[in-house]
């Protein structure tokens, strides 16, 4: 089994729906992130939580909210999805010792229409 | 904003020959790490260089790091059909003498290893 598992893998929907992406791990992490990659962009910082209490903006937070469960379990939702919106997201977990490196999910491919 | 920018875009090589990929960023970091991704999979960490550090070696893999040029190389040897990804730097730009545990990521560099 993967460590860190996104679900669903691939969603298609429409301009204007609530859109929720999940993220679950079996690492013991306490450190999660979300992603965004878009072709020639590289991955961007979407929101980030170091812990069960702790949720932070990144560097694109505008349009997405988040909400963390769990130490295992992350989501990230679209309120009101729009076609820039379009793009692989990515989950992320890290150890929070000094310099650990990122463990990612597959990625989801959302596309908005 | 993007923090490493990353050269070439892509490059193509036969197999057993090097590749050579560069990283250069802005900001002084804690540490640089490069990520490997394969074509609808999620990113792979590969190796760490902190920022102290000036060469590091994994495998067929040899990072290099210049803080006064603010720049990275990876270096694969005797490159092989299966290392063909998409290659990531990242950095990690600290916060004192603690890592701040966010990454930015560079563009990429698309490899192609022909057999």
């Amino acid at each position: 089994d993967a460590d860190v598992t996104q679900t669903p893998r691939n969603r298609i929907t429409k301009t204007g729906k609530r859109i929720m992406l999940e993220c679950s791990q079996t690492k013991g992490h306490d450190r999660m992130y979300w992603y965004r990659q878009d072709p020639g962009l590289g991955l961007r910082l979407i929101y980030y939580s170091f812990d069960v209490k702790d949720i932070n903006k990144g560097e694109i937070s505008d349009g997405y909210s988040v909400s963390r469960q769990a130490q295992a379990k992350f989501s990230l939702s679209l309120e009101s999805a729009i076609p820039n919106q379009t793009a692989l997201y990515f989950c992320a977990t890290s150890d929070d010792e000094y310099n650990q490196p990122q463990h990612f999910g597959d990625g989801t491919r959302l596309s908005i229409l | 904003s993007q923090q490493g920018e990353e050269d070439p875009q892509a490059l193509s090589i036969q197999e057993g020959e090097n590749a050579t990929m560069n990283c250069s960023y802005k900001t002084s970091i804690n540490n640089l790490q490069w990520y490997r991704q394969n074509s609808g999979r999620g990113l792979v960490h590969l190796i760490l260089i902190r920022s102290n550090e000036r060469e590091k070696h994994s495998g067929r893999l040899r990072v290099t790091l210049d803080t006064s040029k603010k720049s990275s190389s990876l270096l694969i040897t005797a490159s092989r059909a299966a290392d063909t990804a998409s290659y990531f730097c990242a950095t990690d730009r600290g916060h004192g003498s603690s890592n701040t545990g966010k990454l930015i990521f560079g563009q990429g560099t698309t490899l192609q290893v022909k057999p």
